[in-house]
C-alpha cells in the first residue's frame, strides 16, 4: 500500500525564520511527489517534481526529491505570517493513485 | 474558468440517510479523486478513477460508492450515513498522461447528526 509520512506534525516558527518540511514515500511505479498549501479551504498547488536533484523555486520556497532515498523536503525562507497554513505532500503512483500524507500545520508567529 | 466543480458546499444528513455528491471537471482530465479530510489526518482518498469506466477504492471505501458518469463527472454516494462520515469532502482531477498537478473542488462540508 503507498504510503507518505511528513514530519513533523506542526512547528512553531518566528518571521524570519528558515524552516525545512519533511516528506517520505513508499508508493508503487512514482509518477511524481507534489507539494501543496492549504489554509481553510482547497489545497494550492505548489510544486511538482518528477526527477531526482533538481529545485523548484518559486519566491521564497523551494522543494527538492531525493528518488533513492524516498524522500523529499520543501524548505521556506523568510518566513511571513501568510506563510501559516498546513503543508501536504502527495505521491502519484501506479494507474494515478494519488496518496497523500496527515500534513505539516506551520505557524509563523509575528 | 470554472476548473472542478462541488455540488453542495454543505449538508446536513441525519443517520441513515442516504445522499449523493456531485463533482464534474471541465478540463478534460482523465483521472478524478474523492477524499475525505479530518483533522489531523490529511487528505484520505476514498475512491479514484484513473479513467473513464474504471474505478477503484482507496485506503477509505467503506460505507461509500462512486459513479464515473463520463469523463466530466465523478459522484460519490452515501447510502446510509453515519456520524462517523461528518467530514470534509474535496474531488479533486488530474491529467494522467501529462502528469499534471490534482485540480481540487472546494469541498462539502457534510455533518451527519
Amino acid at each position: 500500500e503507498d504510503k507518505v509520512v511528513q514530519s513533523p506534525l506542526s512547528l512553531v516558527v518566528h518571521e524570519g525564520d528558515t524552516v525545512t518540511l519533511n516528506c517520505s514515500y513508499e508508493v508503487t511505479n512514482f509518477r511524481s511527489l507534489l507539494w501543496y498549501k492549504q489554509e481553510k479551504k482547497a489545497p494550492t498547488f505548489l510544486f511538482m517534481l518528477t526527477s531526482s536533484g533538481i529545485e523548484k523555486k518559486s519566491g521564497r520556497l523551494s522543494s527538492i526529491l531525493d528518488k533513492k532515498e524516498l524522500f523529499s523536503i520543501l524548505n521556506i525562507t523568510a518566513t511571513q505570517t501568510g506563510d501559516s497554513a498546513v503543508y501536504l505532500c502527495a505521491v502519484s503512483g501506479a494507474n494515478s493513485k494519488l496518496t497523500f500524507g496527515k500534513g505539516i500545520t506551520l505557524s509563523v508567529r509575528p | 474558468n470554472a476548473g472542478v466543480t462541488q455540488t453542495p458546499k454543505f449538508q446536513v444528513l441525519k443517520t441513515g440517510q442516504s445522499m449523493t455528491l456531485q463533482c464534474a471537471q471541465d478540463m478534460n482530465h482523465n483521472s478524478m479523486y474523492w477524499y475525505r479530510q479530518d483533522p489531523g489526518m490529511g487528505l484520505r482518498l476514498i475512491y479514484y478513477s484513473a479513467s473513464e469506466g474504471t474505478t477503484d477504492k482507496g485506503e477509505v471505501p467503506n460505507g461509500y460508492n462512486v459513479s464515473r458518469l463520463n469523463k466530466r463527472e465523478f459522484s460519490l454516494r452515501l447510502e446510509s450515513a453515519a456520524p462517523s462520515q461528518t467530514s470534509v469532502y474535496f474531488c479533486a482531477s488530474s491529467h494522467r498522461g501529462l502528469n499534471t498537478e490534482a485540480f481540487f473542488g472546494q469541498g462539502t462540508r457534510l455533518t451527519v447528526v
